[in-house]
């Protein structure tokens, strides 16, 4: 079976400082890992994906994440910290099977 | 382009009643997807549509909860006998690919 572990709900930041959220996995074969993220009402975005390749990833709004085959992690990344950055984040895995499996989300504040 | 959308946006209905929301996925989309996603609570997977293949079931909570989708295009998701847990914002996605999912803006039951 399949599956994702966000173990912070929250994280808080200074605007400008960097910005780490934690994501591990577990998957029996090769895994399609994601971030995605959701502002206040609204649905969610795609921000970026690790299939193959280069194990750091770079998506949108400046976000990385860096493919840990070894401590199963794809944790989320970001140089300097915005205010608008504040949202709740899910990490995600397709392993066994076709499904999307959703971490429970952290919420990012970032603070001024 | 048109992404995913969503009916209605906010659906109030009182316990007993039946309900469908309706999901037009990105057009071309072969893969259309429901998630549930209640008050601070992450994404549960409901059901999963892959072209003409039997739809994955396994995520519905109850049998009063069924989809359809006609046509290999829209879905409706239909629950039946409302109770107040089924109280909950309900997101739709479809994807060329099981990789990356786009997420519509969800309807939001609210169940009295």
């Amino acid at each position: 079976a399949q599956s994702v572990a966000q173990p912070e709900d929250q994280v808080n930041v200074a605007e400008g400082n960097p910005l780490t959220v934690k994501c591990t996995y577990s998957v029996s074969g090769n895994p399609y890992l994601f971030w995605y993220v959701q502002y206040p009402n609204r649905g969610l975005q795609f921000l970026l994906k690790y299939i193959t390749g280069d194990n750091l990833v770079k998506g949108s709004y400046g976000f990385e994440a860096e493919f840990n085959k070894s401590q199963t992690s794809f944790h989320l990344k970001k140089p300097s910290a915005l205010v608008s950055d504040s949202a709740l984040y899910f990490c995600a895995v397709i392993g066994d099977t076709d499904k999307l499996i959703f971490g429970t989300g952290t919420r990012l504040q970032v603070f001024p | 382009g048109a992404g995913v959308s969503q009916s209605p946006s906010n659906k109030v209905t009182e316990k007993g009643k039946d309900v469908e929301l309706r999901c037009d996925p990105i057009s071309g989309h072969t893969a259309l997807y429901w998630y549930r996603q209640s008050l601070g609570q992450g994404l549960e997977f409901l059901i999963y549509f892959q072209g003409n293949s039997a739809p994955d079931k396994s995520g519905l909570p109850s049998d009063r909860f069924s989809a359809e989708r006609t046509g290999g295009s829209v879905s409706t998701l239909t629950i039946q006998r409302t109770q107040q847990e089924d109280s909950a914002v309900y997101l739709c996605a479809s994807s060329l690919l099981s990789h990356e999912q786009f997420f519509g803006p969800g309807t939001r039951l609210t169940v009295l």
